[in-house]
């Protein structure tokens, strides 16, 4: 069974504490992204990679960076956690290398519900 | 720049009904791909269904079909004799074609209950 894998469901925080969301999934998938999810804003790209240690801001990176060492595993740090961060954070992948084509679904984590205090 | 809306925040139905979701979407781009998922409770977004703008027919996945209206710009979900655990909430989403490692747009989501 393919799978996208996030290291919690729950996780609460203090503000200024650095925070590290980690994903991994097994399908060989060649993109991996990260989004924020909050009530009436629907889900929001924070960033994304196409590659080893490739990354690309989304739409609302501020705040966040991440790493991506290996294929397989795509992190999301939030270097100084502040209380506006406090959200779903969900981790999805998707394969093509370069996704030119539009039928690419994407395969999502199970989300990580960020408290920070 | 791409936009998905999604006008009803939350929908009841009967359990047996047929319901439909609806969704609009805005795009200059000629070639883009619609999509629409489900989230349970438990978090996990699930594709449902795809429609690509050139598809002539509309698509149909089991219970799942998509009212492609591409003249209105409307991709309207419809699921066929609700049952108890499609209540969740779903998120219509798009694609265009030129958007590097297959970057999507969502909407705000709908939540769905269905009633016994």
């Amino acid at each position: 069974d393919v799978k996208v894998t996030q290291s919690s469901r729950y996780l609460v925080k203090r503000t200024g504490e650095k925070v590290f969301l980690e994903c991994v999934q097994d399908m060989d998938h060649e993109n991996m992204f990260w989004y924020r999810q909050d009530p009436g804003l629907g889900l929001r790209l924070i960033y994304f990679s196409y590659d080893v240690k490739m990354k690309e801001k989304g739409d609302i990176p501020e705040g966040y960076s991440v790493s991506r060492e290996k294929k397989e595993r795509f992190s999301l740090i939030l270097e100084s956690a502040s209380t506006n961060q406090t959200s779903m954070y969900l981790c999805a992948s998707s394969s093509h290398k370069i996704a030119r084509t539009t039928n690419e679904k994407l395969f999502f984590g199970s989300g990580t519900q960020l408290s920070v205090l | 720049a791409q936009k998905i809306t999604q006008t009803q925040p939350g929908m009841f139905v009967q359990e047996k009904e047929a319901v439909t979701l609806d969704c609009t979407y805005d795009t200059s781009d000629p070639s883009y791909g619609l999509f629409w998922y489900k989230q349970p409770s438990s978090g996990e977004m699930i594709f449902l269904i795809y429609q690509g703008s050139y598809d002539q027919q509309n698509a149909t996945e089991g219970r799942y079909s998509l009212n492609f209206q591409k003249a209105r710009k409307s991709a309207n979900l419809v699921i066929s004799a609700s049952q108890l655990g499609d209540s969740a909430m779903y998120f219509c989403a798009m694609r265009v074609h030129n958007t590097n490692a297959g970057k999507s747009t969502f909407g705000d989501g709908t939540t769905l209950t269905v009633k016994p």
